[in-house]
């Protein structure tokens, strides 16, 4: 097994710019979630989908903010447009269902917004 | 609502010295409880869990057992090595089937001097 998958592993980008951050979870999990991690505020949940419908996207910072799964292996997560305190180190992780499961995490996407 | 608590860190040990990472926690139900570490430049990953009382989940030398009278998920390992140098995360899951997310603690930083 592949693990889940975190595209771009580094981004840079310029205040404004859009980004994209890309996640494929591993086959059969259903359930998929984004955290963004900074040395200031921790781990914070952003958004998580249970079978591919968003159940809770109350960490979402702003309107700026958006996140896709349109289908049970891809999600996206979109900021635009981007500001430089958006810059931060952001997970991906997907989960089977169950209590006693835990969380499987990506290697992350460092984005770094100048 | 549901939360978990750990000790503060940083902790730094000598190699070899006995490590204990304190954590507590606040659920509804019956939580199954996590403990995840972080190596630097990486995503979490899964060190031991146990989902029920009295269970003890292990891994790599490390040991949890899960103290539903005292509500605590302590951390230990007996002779801790250099390579253990990372930040530690207790978690847990609890909630409605299907709205199975983990609520994280901060996190402890550990490091170990030779």
């Amino acid at each position: 097994d592949a693990g889940v998958i975190q595209s771009p592993r580094h981004e840079v980008t310029e205040m404004g710019q859009e980004v994209t951050l890309r996640c494929k979870p591993i086959s059969g999990h259903n359930s998929l979630f984004w955290y963004r991690q900074t040395m200031m505020r921790g781990l914070e949940l952003l958004i998580y989908f249970n079978n591919n419908v968003p159940i809770d996207d109350s960490g979402m910072p702003e309107d700026r903010f958006s996140a896709k799964m349109p289908n049970a292996s891809f999600s996206t997560l979109k900021i635009q447009p981007s500001e430089p305190r958006d810059s931060a180190v952001y997970f991906c992780a997907s989960k089977t269902q169950g209590f006693g499961y835990g969380y499987t995490f990506g290697s992350g996407t460092r984005l770094t917004v100048v | 609502g549901d939360s978990v608590t750990q000790m503060e860190g940083p902790v730094t040990l000598s190699e070899e010295a006995f490590l204990t990472i304190n954590c507590t926690y606040t659920a509804t139900g019956y939580p199954s409880l996590f403990w995840y570490v972080q190596y630097p430049g990486e995503g979490l990953q899964l060190l031991l869990k146990a989902t029920k009382a009295d269970d003890k989940g292990s891994n790599k030398g490390f040991e949890a057992t899960y103290r539903k009278e005292t509500t605590s998920f302590h951390l230990e390992k007996g002779s801790v090595q250099v390579s253990d140098s990372a930040v530690y995360f207790c978690a847990l899951s609890a909630g409605n089937f299907g709205n199975e997310k983990l609520t994280f603690g901060t996190g402890t930083r550990l490091t170990i001097i030779p």
